[in-house]
């Protein structure tokens, strides 16, 4: 069974647009981010949940709004998509410390 | 905030050779240290860990050690075989909880020549 799980896996839209990335996790655990992965492969923190609550927001434009529905679950919403926005979006979740990764989102915008 | 400085970018070795991925960190809060894999297309995977309460960790031909008085940890991969290659990252945990998210150094392309 995958543990951490996202849809879609890839994603192409246009300037202006507005998407949604959904992640869901199985294996129970409190805590639940997203990275970005940007075209030099520099990965970033962009937010931190824990039992469905915001910890961080790691200056991450309000175009970006994160929303977890419960514990299992972190989306990600794009409000007003830019050609910089264009990467891999990825979803980790972990309890303690160790943190396992989803498979990724490619976003492109046109 | 943490930075996590790696060095070198890009590691070309002979199969059979070791391998050295060095990382620095900037915030002495930090006591957990994670390397993950990453190849083409994929997700970033743990390879290994280590905690600030211990200064080496080994799983096979993966070992890990750290420096906390130097603020340095580094990654040696012994045996090197074609699968080896990946990008490689380190990172830190600034929080020592998990809460924070990890800091992550910018990555090392590990080439195995056969």
């Amino acid at each position: 069974d995958t543990a951490v799980s996202q849809t879609p896996k890839y994603l192409v839209t246009q300037m202006g647009n507005d998407k949604s990335i959904k992640c869901e996790q199985n294996l129970g655990h409190d805590t639940m981010y997203w990275y970005k992965q940007d075209s030099k492969k520099f990965l970033k923190i962009m937010f931190s949940y824990n039992n469905k609550e915001l910890i961080i927001n790691e200056t991450v434009p309000n175009r970006f709004s994160p929303k977890s529905p419960d514990k299992a679950h972190l989306n990600l919403h794009i409000n007003s998509l830019e050609l910089g926005d264009s990467a891999v979006y990825f979803c980790a979740s972990s309890q303690a410390v160790e943190q396992y990764f989803g498979p990724g989102t490619r976003l492109t915008v046109t | 905030g943490e930075n996590v400085e790696q060095h070198p970018s890009t590691l070309s070795v002979q199969e059979g050779d070791s391998a050295v991925i060095k990382c620095t960190y900037s915030d002495s809060a930090s006591n957990y240290f994670p390397w993950y894999k990453q190849e083409l297309g994929k997700r970033p995977q743990l390879i290994i860990d280590i905690r600030s309460n211990v200064g080496e960790k080994k799983d096979q031909r993966i070992a890990v050690t750290l420096n906390k008085t130097a603020k340095h940890f580094s990654l040696h991969i012994t045996e090197t075989q074609p699968e080896d290659s990946a990008v490689y990252f380190c990172a830190a945990d600034p929080s020592g909880g998990g809460a924070d998210g990890l800091t992550f150094g910018k990555g090392t392309h590990l080439i195995i020549q056969p």
